[in-house]
């Protein structure tokens, strides 16, 4: 499949926003996605953006699409330790979806 | 809220033993797939299926066989299993292809 990537780490300090960037290589992907994976656990989704949006906000959870230069963002504001975890981005290519290699977000207190 | 359950959340192998990974999930999904996670990796698919009895291969199929012979329930085999398959496998669903996954929370497996 093709390549999705994104930085292997990101330390912040609680407070500051965290940008988590992604590209990506598909230009027929319909949905773009970020899911978010706590120490121990499954992932979970935590937001998406459909292709022909540039932009979505969800509380502290920011989404940019640039979909010329196939570069996807999620910006946290005011990050918590609470959100120390990996966070990877997806594209659906064809029926499947293709993952980062996630991005470790570590918050400082 | 859609519920995807994995059977084990540890297990421990030894070299050429045949393994099951089950996964269960309650809320009717057509599709559900395997991934395995490897720290750098990210995740990769390695089988899902859209309906049961059907299969799809992933990315990374060798080595493992899948089952789904009933809707709610997908099941991942290593016929022998081999050191190069400790991993974590995660357990997926969703109700059409594209759409968003369901994940369980995961197996590690070591294989001995």
């Amino acid at each position: 499949g093709e390549d999705v990537e994104q930085s292997l780490f990101l330390s912040v300090r609680e407070g500051d926003s965290s940008v988590i960037n992604c590209t990506y290589t598909d230009s027929s992907s319909t949905y773009l996605y970020w899911y978010k994976q706590e120490p121990g656990a499954g992932l979970q989704l935590l937001t998406y953006i459909f292709s022909n949006m540039d932009m979505k906000q969800d509380q502290r959870l920011t989404v940019l699409l640039n979909k010329k230069d196939k570069h996807l963002s999620l910006r946290i504001a005011d990050t918590q330790t609470g959100d120390s975890a990996i966070y990877f981005c997806a594209e659906n290519q064809g029926n499947m979806l293709t993952f980062g290699g996630g991005t470790r977000l570590m918050v400082k207190p | 809220d859609v519920k995807v359950t994995q059977s084990s959340r540890y297990l421990v192998k030894r070299t050429g033993e045949k393994v099951f990974l089950e996964c269960v999930q309650d809320m009717d999904h057509e599709n559900m797939f395997w991934y395995r996670q490897d720290p750098g990796l990210g995740l990769r698919l390695i089988y899902f299926s859209y309906d049961v009895k059907m299969k799809e291969k992933g990315d990374i199929p060798e080595g493992y066989s899948v089952s789904r012979e009933k809707k709610e329930r997908f099941s991942l085999i290593l016929e022998s299993a081999s050191t190069n398959q400790t991993s974590m496998y995660l357990c997926a669903s969703s109700l059409y292809s594209n759409e968003k996954l369901f994940f369980g929370s995961g197996t590690q497996l070591s294989v001995l």
